[in-house]
């Protein structure tokens, strides 16, 4: 069965420095894979995707992400951190078939120094 | 605003009444999901429906958990005779085919 591990619960880092997020799956074939962020009481926007292609992924807000098969990671990167990126991150892994059914990781809150 | 809605946002209730969510999909997407989210976790799959038809259950969905969406449109999620252990944020998704899903702001249950 799918599974999607993010190991850090939470982490805090200045603004302005860099941002890695951790993200392990364990899927058998090729993973459709996921960022979302939460803000406190809110739903969850999209970040970015990966299906395939370019290992190397852009999203919205400046975040990109990069797929490693052979790690079985797709980790979460920010060069230069702003104050309103403080949230929860989630990494989801979907399965591609006919459902589109997603498969979450616990999250990451990232919280945010000035 | 082309999002997904849902309503209400919140909803205080007390053990054993009923409880019914209303969830409005981006209008050209043909999946509808519902999923269930506590405290310091992900979001966990409830439910899923292509069209009108529901096509899969997780097991989290116990007897007392209904999901209708009549008409392909808009979905109701109900909740009977409630449960302490059920609150949580509900959340609807929708999608057109497998590519990500887009949510809406939930619904935030507490059953006192």
């Amino acid at each position: 069965a799918q599974s999607v591990t993010q190991p850090d619960i939470h982490i805090t880092v200045s603004e302005g420095a860099s941002l890695e997020l951790r993200c392990n799956y364990s899927y058998g074939a090729t993973p459709y894979l996921f960022w979302y962020v939460q803000s406190p009481g809110q739903g969850l926007q999209l970040l970015l995707k990966y299906f395939s292609g370019d290992t190397l992924v852009q999203g919205i807000k400046g975040f990109e992400a990069e797929f490693k098969r052979s790690q079985s990671s797709f980790n979460l990167r920010k060069p230069s951190v702003h104050w309103s990126d403080a949230a929860e991150y989630f990494c989801a892994v979907g399965d591609g078939g006919s459902q589109g059914n997603l498969i979450f990781g616990k999250g990451t809150k990232l919280s945010v120094k000035p | 605003d082309t999002g997904v809605s849902q309503d209400p946002r919140h909803k205080i209730t007390k053990r054993g009444q009923n409880v019914t969510f209303r969830c409005d999909p981006i209008s050209e997407h043909n999946r509808l999901y519902w999923y269930r989210q506590t405290l310091g976790q992900g979001p966990e799959f409830l439910t899923y429906f292509q069209n009108e038809a529901q096509l899969e259950k997780s097991r989290l969905l116990s007897d007392r958990f209904s999901a209708e969406r009549p008409k392909g449109s808009f979905s109701t999620l109900e909740i009977q005779r409630t449960e302490q252990g059920d609150s949580a944020m509900y959340l609807c998704a929708s999608s057109l085919g497998v590519r990500g899903l887009f949510f809406g702001s939930g619904t935030q249950l507490s059953v006192l």
